[in-house]
């Protein structure tokens, strides 16, 4: 499965969009891209996944790359609850179940 | 909504012991899974179960077994604890391959 690249942290201010970015350059093409989030103290909770077009749910929206090698997720209007740690993960088709989680991305969001 | 219960949020155990943890859904889904969660060593899979009496080995399955005799109940047995294998431990369910996976809370074991 293909590696991922997130930045370790990010702030963003209560009512703007969140922007968290995602690095998936060996990507192949039959890799999904899934995110997660996990509030302190539970377990992570999904978020949406896309395989090459753009996708939005009542969470999220998930921004893929023409080139597919990069995606950003979304938070339209980001509350306080939204603060948690963000994983980016690519995964196969038919590839035993496994998910690479990495260390994600610490996002808070200010008052 | 769909429920996964794990039965303790925190366990304290000594060197030796053994532990079950156990983890029950509510919704039917197929496969259930077992992680650890380490600082700085992200999620990592120990077992997973795509059916009931099934099992199959994860990433760090030594030191660890399963069992799986109803499909809503997947238990992760530790037959002699070590300190090493103080972790947060988390279940999750999941209705088939590329479907979303659904956590539950943790059980944060630590053994002395």
């Amino acid at each position: 499965d293909a590696k991922t690249t997130q930045p370790t942290s990010m702030d963003c201010a209560e009512g703007r969009a969140a922007n968290l970015p995602c690095n998936h350059s060996t990507i192949s093409g039959n890799e999904y891209v899934y995110w997660y989030r996990q509030i302190h103290s539970q377990g992570p909770q999904y978020i949406i996944h896309g395989l090459k077009n753009n996708e939005t749910n009542e969470m999220a929206s998930l921004i893929i790359t023409e080139d597919r090698k990069s995606s950003t997720l979304i938070l339209p209007h980001a509350t306080l609850r939204d603060t948690a740690v963000y994983y980016c993960i690519v995964r196969q088709k038919d590839s035993n179940y496994q998910l690479i989680w990495g260390a994600g991305t610490k996002l808070i969001i200010k008052p | 909504d769909v429920k996964v219960t794990q039965s303790s949020r925190y366990l304290v155990k000594r060197t030796g012991e053994k532990v079950f943890l156990e983890c029950v859904q509510d919704m039917d889904h197929e496969n259930m899974f077992w992680y650890r969660q380490d600082p700085g060593l992200g999620l990592r899979l120990i077992y997973f179960s795509y059916d009931v009496k099934m099992k199959e080995k994860g990433d760090i399955p030594e030191g660890y077994s399963v069992s799986r005799e109803k499909k809503e109940r997947f238990s992760l047995i530790l037959e002699s604890a070590s300190t090493n294998q103080t972790s947060m431990y988390l279940c999750a369910t999941q209705t088939g391959d590329l479907r979303p996976l659904h956590f539950g809370n943790g059980t944060r074991l630590t053994v002395t």
